[in-house]
């Protein structure tokens, strides 16, 4: 019974460079968030989706920043043009259904902008 | 503005002994409360939750206690064992699906 899967765990991107992040949720669950935890910070929400939908992006930053989680397939985080504080670890989530209260999280991307 | 807190960075407590994790809240929509344990380059397992109509939730040596009242929280870990050395992270919920972490709680059980 797998877990929430991410990959890649390390990656390095150079600035302006574009990041993909990838996240298949747990077998069974049809919500994905994504959270993003900067150096000696708490997770912070960034975006929550179904197949095919974007529920709440209330997290997102305006700009360079979107998510997908297309019918087949993992979710995928893209950052567009990079810049330093990009850099953090990226954690995805999922969950069984709606009001389903825990999260259960992957094991992270960290992420490193040069 | 930070809805979930966690004053203290960090606690240090001997093998055996009862280890209290604190976590204050300000957002009275908060309905559901979670606790994680990570360890270093690795996501957060999720350890307890407790729903805002309960005052306490048991699991083995974890004790989750709320208090509504005074919008605060507590993880009671007893007896504390070595394994258990990881940052704690409060989570809490309310009207929508997003969580709201506080900035952890470093614990450090010593043999």
């Amino acid at each position: 019974n797998a877990g929430v899967m991410q990959n890649p765990r390390h990656l390095v991107r150079r600035r302006g460079q574009e990041a993909r992040l990838r996240c298949s949720p747990m077998k069974g669950h049809s919500h994905v968030y994504w959270y993003r935890q900067l150096p000696e910070e708490g997770l912070k929400f960034m975006v929550y989706l179904q197949k095919e939908n974007i529920i709440d992006e209330s997290g997102m930053p305006k700009e360079r920043f979107s998510a997908e989680f297309p019918k087949e397939g993992p979710s995928i985080l893209r950052i567009q043009q990079v810049v330093r504080g990009d850099s953090a670890a990226y954690f995805c989530a999922s969950s069984r259904i709606i009001g389903g209260n825990e999260q259960f999280f992957g094991p992270g991307t960290r992420l490193t902008v040069l | 503005d930070q809805q979930v807190k966690q004053n203290s960075p960090s606690l240090s407590v001997q093998e055996g002994r009862i280890s209290i994790l604190n976590c204050d809240y300000t957002n009275s929509m908060f309905d559901y409360f979670l606790w994680y344990k990570k360890y270093p380059a690795e996501g957060p397992t999720f350890l307890i939750s407790i729903s805002s109509i309960k005052d306490k939730n048991e699991d083995g040596r974890f004790t989750v206690f709320l208090n509504k009242s005074a919008k605060h929280l507590s993880l009671h870990i007893v007896p504390s064992q070595p394994g258990d050395s990881a940052v704690y992270f409060c989570a809490a919920k309310g009207g929508s699906e997003k969580l709201v972490f506080g900035k952890g709680t470093k614990l450090t059980v010593n043999p």
